[in-house]
């Protein structure tokens, strides 16, 4: 089936360094990846959409400088977390829709990235 | 666009009981239902899912129904196990529409007492 490989699982990370999390395709092409924030005990919040050769879309009330996505092939998307403050730490998730004969298989979730910024 | 509401909260049940977590979904043209669990630490995980053209499914011990007419669509967990505990995320979407979001509940926090 459809798997999406995320990493780091956790990082830590000093206030003001970059972090950057990666979400890959392992068994199909994701034209399309979304990346969502998770706090504790809440549900999970969409800040981008990720389209392979092409600017992200982001949410409203998301800092597109802040939060980089990039999502250069089919098989990778990045999302960078810049200046990282403390308020920024959280659970990062992505997911990438299963196409073709994945299309049955829904969307797709990453393990998730916990980041704590100290 | 499209709002999910989820409820309850939390949920405690009896091992071997069942468990029922309900869903409502504003936007009528929202034709795929999932149902995500998932366990601390970890991302959320596909159980099961309903497509606007049926109105139950079922996998093991795990149904959900969808009423379309009243837009709210149900997770039934039989025989609970202390496994099943974790939080509950139903959604909601449109396939085919370009902007492919999915529209999470709130969660549904599952315990299940051994």
């Amino acid at each position: 089936g459809a798997v999406v490989s995320q990493h780091p699982s956790w990082v830590i990370c000093k206030s003001g360094t970059s972090v950057k999390i990666e979400c890959r395709s392992l068994d199909f092409q994701a034209t399309t990846m979304f990346w969502y924030r998770q706090f504790p005990k809440q549900s999970l919040m969409l800040m981008a959409t990720s389209n392979e050769g092409s600017k992200a879309t982001y949410e409203q009330g998301v800092e597109k400088d802040k939060f980089l996505i990039n999502h250069a092939s089919l098989t990778l998307s990045t999302l960078t977390v810049t200046s990282a403050h403390p308020e920024d730490s959280s659970f990062y998730i992505c997911s990438a829709p299963g196409t073709g004969s994945l299309i049955n298989y829904g969307y797709t979730f990453g393990s998730g990235t916990r980041l704590t910024v100290v | 666009g499209e709002n999910v509401e989820q409820h309850p909260s939390t949920l405690s049940v009896q091992e071997g009981d069942s468990a029922v977590i309900k869903c409502t979904y504003s936007d009528s043209a929202s034709n795929y239902f999932p149902w995500y669990k998932q366990e601390l630490g970890k991302g959320p995980q596909l159980i099961i899912d309903i497509r606007s053209n049926v109105g139950e499914k079922k996998d093991q011990r795990i149904a959900v129904t969808l009423n379309k007419t009243a837009k709210h669509f149900s997770l039934h967990i039989t025989e609970t196990q202390p496994e099943d505990s974790a939080v509950y995320f139903c959604a909601a979407i449109t396939l085919g529409d370009s902007s492919y979001k999915l529209i999470f509940g709130s969660g549904t926090r599952l315990l299940v007492r051994p």
